[in-house]
């Protein structure tokens, strides 16, 4: 079974709808991050959780709100979608920061 | 930000030595690693490399850091079609967040 998981995995939507993506995982770590991939981009910091009670904001924050409801799920809103967040969404936890960080799979969001 | 810089593509022939190149930013990066990203899934740790290290060696994979140059490499000998990914280098940050920024990734295609 897949240590962190993503629903849902393919998403497509229109320009102002809310969108929420999840993510779950049965690491026990503390550290979670959300990142979205562009082609030729890499993957680019949204936000970040260090533990239940701290949310920090990544590189490209704007437009993008998270929720840490527990240990083990991480949540990333869109409010108000729009065509330029069409892109690869991954979630990552890892235990400390310099240890590895773990992927999950990818959400492939569309906004038309 | 400043960035983490990969050129994009890369093309071998199967049963070559593969060299991906990296050059980072930040001189005191104190970890520095590869992440490799097959299609459709998320990213994983290849290996990573300790800043006061020059080579790092694991089975197919050598890891060299010119830290004067701020300029990391993966070599992979034998290049397999299965080592066919976009690889991704990532350099950690202690003055942004204590989080890690990724390059744009190199796809190596590996060529019968």
């Amino acid at each position: 079974d897949a240590d962190v998981t993503q629903t849902p995995r393919n998403r497509i939507t229109k320009t102002g709808k809310r969108i929420m993506l999840e993510c779950s995982q049965t690491k026990g770590h503390d550290r979670m991050y959300w990142y979205r991939q562009d082609p030729g981009l890499g993957l680019r910091l949204i936000y970040y959780s260090f533990d239940v009670k701290d949310i920090n904001k990544g590189e490209i924050s704007d437009g993008y709100s998270v929720s840490r409801q527990a240990q083990a799920k991480f949540s990333l809103s869109l409010e108000s979608a729009i065509p330029n967040q069409t892109a690869l969404y991954f979630c990552a936890t890892s235990r400390t920061t310099l240890n590895e960080q773990f992927f999950g799979p990818g959400t492939r969001l569309t906004v038309l | 930000g400043e960035d983490v810089e990969q050129s994009l593509f890369l093309s071998v022939r199967e049963g070559d030595s593969s060299v991906i190149n990296c050059t980072y930013t930040d001189s005191s990066s104190t970890y520095l690693y590869w992440y490799k990203q097959e299609p459709g899934a998320g990213l994983q740790l290849l290996t990573y490399i300790f800043s006061n290290m020059d080579m790092k060696q694991d089975q197919r994979l050598t890891v060299l850091l010119n830290k004067k140059d701020k300029h990391l490499s993966l070599r992979i000998a034998d290049t397999q079609t299965g080592d066919s990914a976009i690889y991704f280098c990532a350099e950690f940050r202690d003055n942004y967040g204590q989080n890690f920024v990724f390059g744009p990734g190199t796809r190596l295609s590996v060529l019968p």
